[in-house]
């Protein structure tokens, strides 16, 4: 059973640049979660989606930042206009059942670099 | 969110028990302890989670007070792959995210 797939594990892109990244939950997840963690701090809650649903957005900043996990395919989390700021490890989790159980599997996340 | 305190770093000597202890004096009832580590700049790693009773699987046990205001997460025989930043923490009740705090980071040491 392959755990959380997340790609690309590396991404560098210059500011104002757009970056997507993608999250593959575990076989039988349908709850995803994104965090972010900057350098020498711990991970920060972003949103929390279900399929076809955002369910609790409240870490996620206001501008330039979107998330989406359609029916089909993975999670995406889109970043707009890069800034140096952005730069961080994004990862994302899964669970099977959501806000009943707190045991979230993570991916190996993504280390965005802007340039 | 619950406010967890924990220590910032533990040295342990490879082979002993690493007990990790985590304050947790605001929790109510009904809700959850929950620890994970995380391994350098890896994804972090679900290790156990409890209630009020004391918990044990193939990874650590832990031990849970009985005002559940505090816990510790034993490491029975710690090894070199134990040096993480091991997380405290909590949703808690009504949150969908988990709250990370700054964690302890545990040093295992040959």
């Amino acid at each position: 059973n392959a755990g959380v797939m997340q790609n690309p594990r590396h991404l560098v892109r210059r500011r104002g640049q757009e970056a997507r990244l993608r999250c593959s939950p575990m076989k039988g997840h349908s709850h995803v979660y994104w965090y972010r963690q900057l350098p020498e701090e711990g991970l920060k809650f972003m949103v929390y989606l279900q399929k076809e649903n955002i369910i609790d957005e409240s870490g996620m900043p206001k501008e330039r930042f979107s998330a989406e996990f359609p029916k089909e395919g993975p999670s995406i989390l889109r970043i707009q206009q890069v800034v140096r700021g952005d730069s961080a490890a994004y990862f994302c989790a899964s669970s099977p059942m959501g806000a009943i159980t707190y045991e979230q599997y993570f991916g190996p996340g993504t280390r965005l670099t802007v340039t | 969110d619950a406010k967890t305190t924990q220590p910032t770093s533990m040295d342990c000597a490879e082979g002993r028990a690493a007990n990790l202890p985590c304050n947790h004096s605001t929790i109510s009832g009904n809700e959850y302890v929950y620890w994970y580590r995380q391994i350098h700049s890896q994804g972090p790693q679900y290790i156990i989670h409890g209630l009020k009773n004391n918990e044990t699987n193939e990874m650590a046990s832990l031990i849970i007070t009985e005002d559940r205001k505090s816990s510790t997460l034993i490491l029975p025989h710690a090894t070199l792959r134990d040096t993480a930043v091991y997380y405290c923490i909590g949703p808690f009740t009504g949150a969908n995210n988990l709250f990370f705090g700054t964690g302890t980071r545990l040093t295992v040491i040959p």
